[in-house]
């Protein structure tokens, strides 16, 4: 596609309540990246994929987070169990190499979720 | 500890003035940085980054970003604001040793007066 892509835009759950976001990179990226945007603060990372595999997941905050790219290409955020929190803008970045520190990530337009 | 600083949280210019948004990194090794935008309700666009050589960085939008070592700085600036460049807009750093992820600056509010 011509950009990343998130779905959905926005998403409202009540406390407890899993979620999942998805996010399709730019077609061939390699590399695929979360973050999750507090309000008024910047990205904070949560995990990195190279292709399929996972290689960095330390900015997790809880057991409740998982995300997955079983393809090497869409990825899944999960929340279980959400909680108040958890509410912010989760952003996807993709990036064309195999994560080089110089790469330019390119981002999504991001979920909103909101926890009530 | 790895940060990124900016200090302004909202920067004010009048249109046709030219705009400086500050950035301040604290980093060991190399830093590899970057410059991002955001409008409302839209992601984040990237603007330009600095990896090497001319300390002088030109990215899109007409913007502009000086790499500075010894102050450790990266402000970015425009000759000439323009209304549309009001958005908030994000420092970020990567740098050797924190496996490829981003660290990023709270964001600086800009405001373009007609």
């Amino acid at each position: 596609g011509a950009g990343v892509s998130q779905s959905p835009r926005y998403k409202v759950a009540k406390r407890g309540q899993d979620v999942a976001l998805r996010c399709d990179p730019i077609s061939g990226h390699v590399s695929l990246f979360w973050y999750q945007q507090a309000l008024g603060q910047g990205p904070e990372f949560l995990t990195y994929f190279q292709n399929e595999a996972q290689l960095d997941k330390s900015g997790l905050p809880s057991d409740r987070f998982f995300a997955e790219r079983p393809e090497g290409s869409v990825s899944t955020l999960k929340i279980q169990r959400t909680q108040q929190e958890d509410s912010a803008v989760y952003l996807c970045a993709s990036s064309s190499s195999v994560g080089e520190r110089t790469d330019t990530q390119y981002f999504g337009p991001g979920t909103r979720l909101t926890v009530l | 500890a790895q940060s990124v600083a900016q200090p302004e949280d909202q920067v004010n210019v009048a249109e046709g003035n030219p705009l400086t948004v500050k950035c301040t990194y604290s980093v060991s090794g190399n830093p590899y940085l970057f410059w991002y935008v955001q409008y409302p309700n839209r992601g984040l666009q990237f603007l330009l980054k600095y990896i090497t050589g001319d300390n002088l960085v030109k990215g899109s939008y007409g913007f502009e970003a000086e790499f500075n070592k010894s102050q450790t700085s990266f402000h970015l600036k425009k000759p000439s604001a323009l209304v549309s460049d009001s958005a908030l807009y994000f420092c970020a750093v990567s740098f050797w040793g924190n496996n490829r992820k981003l660290i990023w600056g709270l964001g600086t509010s800009l405001a373009v007066n007609p």
